[in-house]
């Protein structure tokens, strides 16, 4: 069956740190993969997505590389803002089947300055 | 703004009552998703409507509960004879499909139910 699984929270950093949150999925086929964000007290919003091996999604200074290889989807950011303090969920979308989203259990992400 | 939305926001009810929750996705938007969320969990696929056709629904989805959407536009999703293990986000999320894959769903901001 399709899974995602997501390194488990929360993570701490300060304000101008390296941010990695590790991704890894299990899928029939070669699915989507998003990366979606929830800031406090809002609703999901889409943070960037690959739709294809090799294709590197960015947005907001995050990026991703769908590796199919590792099975992977890592989110790194090269400065973390106080500002992104929020959680975090990786996603998959198979080829097939309406193309409904598979979540992982999401990590948060405090950020101190 | 004309994003998602969903009403009530939140939702308080005693075990074994009905309750009913509705979406307004994006206007034009073709799909219409509904997922369940408990604290600490990522969101779980419930069912999805292309248009008014439901086209597939999660084993989640107990004979408790239906979903409709009547004429392609809003939804709504009932639960039957409520239970505390029914606690949880409800999330409603549209999306506009072209034949593409990948396409971006923009996600309501919930209804939370508590079952006392």
């Amino acid at each position: 069956g399709n899974s995602v699984t997501q390194m488990e929270g929360p993570v701490t950093l300060s304000e101008e740190a390296f941010l990695t949150i590790n991704c890894t999925y299990t899928a029939t086929g070669y699915p989507s993969l998003f990366w979606y964000v929830q800031y406090p007290g809002e609703g999901l919003q889409l943070l960037l997505k690959a739709t294809k091996a090799d294709d590197k999604g960015s947005n907001k200074g995050f990026e991703a590389t769908y590796r199919k290889e590792t099975t992977s989807f890592h989110l790194e950011k090269g400065s973390v803002q106080v500002s992104d303090s929020a959680v975090y969920f990786c996603a998959l979308s198979p080829k097939s089947g309406g193309n409904k989203l598979v979540f992982g259990a999401g990590t948060i992400l405090r950020v101190k300055s | 703004d004309t994003g998602v939305s969903q009403d009530p926001r939140h939702k308080i009810t005693k075990r074994g009552q009905n309750v009913t929750f509705r979406c307004d996705p994006i206007s034009e938007h073709n799909r219409l998703y509904w997922y369940r969320q408990t604290l600490g969990q990522g969101p779980e696929f419930l069912t999805y409507f292309q248009n008014e056709a439901q086209l597939e629904k999660s084993r989640l989805l107990s004979d408790r509960f239906s979903a409709e959407r009547p004429k392609g536009s809003f939804s709504t999703l009932e639960i039957q004879r409520t239970e505390q293990g029914d606690s949880a986000m409800y999330l409603c999320a549209s999306s506009f499909l072209a034949g593409g894959v990948g396409d971006e769903q923009f996600f309501g901001p919930g209804t939370r139910l508590t079952v006392l």
